[in-house]
């Protein structure tokens, strides 16, 4: 069973769309996030929700906008995709307490 | 704001070589720290972590790291490379503030192993 589980693996899009990524974890955490991998492999958290409310919001245009149904659950929007959106997400969980995250295998999207 | 410096961009070494990948971080407190590995158009994994305790972890694959907390430092070891071990290594820091503290990554090193 894969503990971080994201959807789509890749996503091709064009400049102005909307789009949503999801993110599951099976994990029991209580807390999730994501973070975006530039094309030079640098890692940045964006986001992160413990127990459903958000508790970092770095910044990040309001263009993305993260939604947490339930703690298992992290889903990721953007409006607008702007060809300096391509990146690839990532997704992780860990448990509050506890000290590591686990990361899913992230999302390629490409903005043309 | 915590930062985490990761000073070799590219490494290349001949297979048996041995490796050393430097980590510093920025943060006066208590941290806990991470290496990360990246494999080609693969997602991170887990390396080896230190909390607490004894300052040389052992990790998967023959990896080793020191903590230093004099030099703020966690470099990464490993006596012997093989060309499996061609990847994009990540160190990482969170301090040990909380649930709303964060995990910062440094900008990673490339590291390429030739036959």
């Amino acid at each position: 069973d894969t503990a971080v589980s994201q959807t789509p693996k890749y996503l091709v899009t064009q400049m102005g769309n909307d789009k949503s990524i999801k993110c599951e974890q099976n994990l029991g955490h209580d807390t999730m996030y994501w973070y975006k991998q530039d094309s030079k492999k640098f890692l940045k958290i964006m986001f992160s929700y413990n127990n459903k409310e958000l508790i970092i919001n770095e910044t990040v245009p309001n263009r993305f906008s993260p939604k947490s149904p339930d703690k298992a659950h992290l889903n990721l929007h953007i409006n607008s995709l702007e060809l300096g959106d391509s990146a690839v997400y990532f997704c992780a969980s860990s448990q509050s307490g506890g000290r590591g995250y686990t990361f899913g295998s992230g999302t390629r999207l490409t903005v043309v | 704001a915590q930062s985490v410096s990761q000073h070799n961009h590219h490494v290349i070494l001949s297979e048996a070589a041995s490796l050393e990948l430097g980590c510093n971080y920025s943060y006066g407190g208590t941290v806990n720290l991470f290496w990360y590995v990246q494999y080609p158009g693969q997602h991170l994994q887990l390396l080896l972590k230190y909390f607490s305790g004894d300052p040389l972890v052992k990790g998967i694959k023959g990896f080793e790291a020191e903590f230093i907390k004099s030099k703020f430092s966690f470099n990464l070891r490993k006596p012997s490379v093989q060309w499996s071990d061609t990847a994009e290594y990540f160190c990482a820091a969170k301090p040990n503030t909380g649930t709303a503290s964060k995990l910062t990554f440094g900008t990673g090193t490339r590291l390429q192993v030739t036959l």
